[in-house]
């Protein structure tokens, strides 16, 4: 059984537009959610994390947004740019446990 | 600091046969992992280990075997390949110590493995 969804495969958006890449999850007792990006034959590279304290935060053009209620994430990248074209992993931790992740968003920036 | 490293970059093997995977870090982590990527799947834990000397399985362990050689590095083993386990590898490590309430892990380039 999948802890942590990411139901859209892939997403196609055009550059200077707005990129979001959407995660549920199951597991009420996650406290600490990640995002991931991988480039084809390189390993994944942290991109941002949250809190379950909070409900964003955000790192130059990455925001994440966390609404535990929904047990849902987002991440949104504004504007998307060509070099953002990438895999897009989500990850969820229950406090002393391992990271959990989902399928990956494939993510294609057109310029 | 060259991070988390993997050796080989990829690899092939025949069924039945047995390789070991390679993976050193040099950032003082205590906690280092085996990933298998599979399309659909995402990561999936193989195996992992909280700190030196010890290691503890993840959700698919089933034809695998692991050694955390010291500190730095984590090695893992296939005894008899089978085309199930063609897959990429990673490895990651991370500070992680129990009472922590993050985690961040730092991830390997990867082993591309075909077994046939």
């Amino acid at each position: 059984d999948q802890q942590v969804k990411q139901n859209s495969p892939s997403l196609s958006v055009q550059e200077g537009r707005i990129s979001i890449l959407n995660c549920d999850y199951t597991n009420s007792m996650f406290d600490y959610f990640l995002w991931y990006k991988k480039y084809p034959a390189e390993g994944p590279t942290f991109l941002i994390s949250i809190s379950s304290i909070k409900d964003k935060n955000e790192d130059g053009r990455f925001t994440v947004f966390l609404n535990k209620s929904a047990k849902h994430l987002s991440l949104h990248i504004v504007p998307s740019q060509p070099g953002d074209s990438a895999v897009y992993f989500c990850a969820a931790m229950e406090y002393g446990n391992k990271l959990v992740f989902g399928a990956g968003t494939i993510l294609r920036v057109k310029s | 600091n060259a991070g988390v490293t993997q050796t080989p970059k990829f690899q092939v093997l025949k069924t039945g046969q047995s390789m070991t995977l390679q993976c050193a870090q040099d950032m003082n982590h205590n906690s280092m992992y085996w990933y298998r990527q599979d399309p659909g799947m995402g990561l999936r834990l193989i195996y992992y280990s909280a700190s030196e000397g010890t290691t503890d399985k993840g959700e698919v362990p089933n034809g695998y075997n692991v050694s955390r050689l010291n500190k730095r590095e984590f090695s893992l083993r296939l005894e008899s390949a089978a085309p199930s386990q063609t897959s990429v590898y990673f490895c990651a490590s991370s500070a992680f110590s129990s009472g922590r309430t993050t985690d961040t892990q730092y991830f390997g380039p990867g082993t591309r493995l075909t077994v046939l």
